[in-house]
């Protein structure tokens, strides 16, 4: 296992696009979650799943994002009509259930420049 | 919700020192697991240590050791004989449950 992946490493869009990002998480980590971290400041959280199922959003995820985990194997992230304020660092991470006194594994992130 | 506090944005130390880092959190539970993670620039962020709240020995891994003061609800990070690939950001997390929550970080700089 190579831990987490994340696909692209960068992205550049022109204001309005919509772009995905992919994330692999470790095989045998049933929890994947998802954060956004602009420069110079923490992650901040997004989105969670628990297998399949998305068990929370965070209130920073607008109508705009929409993330799936449709096989409880890999994920992605979607945000249609992407504005500046969409630029940042999208980290993806991993855990197992059961195991947060281990904290997560995290994959190198997606850097999106909106233009 | 939880807030976790790193008061130092910028730390500078000198190779082969010491070098310690802040981080005060805000919670009501009594059961809780807290973090440093390393992020070096343009690269993953990776897990410096960790700390459960009812464990009152304080984590050593190698160089990194921690204070942790429950009472205080503190929880700094102490790096000795610091080295140059040492140089990044360090973040505070903690959590209860599943989600983690962040510190805005600390950024080392690692002096020759």
């Amino acid at each position: 296992d190579t831990g987490v992946s994340q696909d692209p490493r960068h992205k550049i869009t022109k204001r309005g696009q919509n772009v995905t990002f992919r994330c692999d998480p470790i095989s045998e980590h049933n929890r994947l979650y998802w954060y956004r971290q602009t420069l110079g400041q923490g992650p901040e959280f997004l989105t969670y799943f628990q297998n399949e199922a998305q068990l929370e959003k965070s209130r920073l995820l607008s109508d705009r994002f929409s993330a799936e985990r449709p096989k409880g194997s890999f994920s992605t992230l979607e945000i249609q009509r992407t504005e500046q304020g969409d630029s940042a660092m999208y980290l993806c991470a991993s855990s197992a259930l059961g195991q947060k006194r281990y904290g997560y594994t995290f994959g190198s992130g997606t850097r999106l420049t909106v233009v | 919700a939880q807030t976790v506090t790193q008061s130092q944005p910028e730390m500078s130390v000198q190779e082969a020192e010491t070098v310690t880092l802040s981080c005060t959190y805000d919670t009501s539970e009594s059961d809780y697991y807290l973090f440093w993670y390393k992020q070096p620039p343009s690269r993953q962020m990776i897990l410096v240590i960790r700390q459960e709240a009812y464990k009152q020995q304080n984590a050593t891994e190698n160089r990194f050791s921690v204070n942790f003061q429950k009472a205080a609800k503190s929880f700094s990070l102490k790096i000795s004989d610091s080295q140059l690939g040492d140089a990044a950001m360090y973040f505070c997390a903690y959590t209860n449950d599943y989600k983690l929550s962040f510190g805005a970080g600390t950024t080392v700089t690692v002096r020759a």
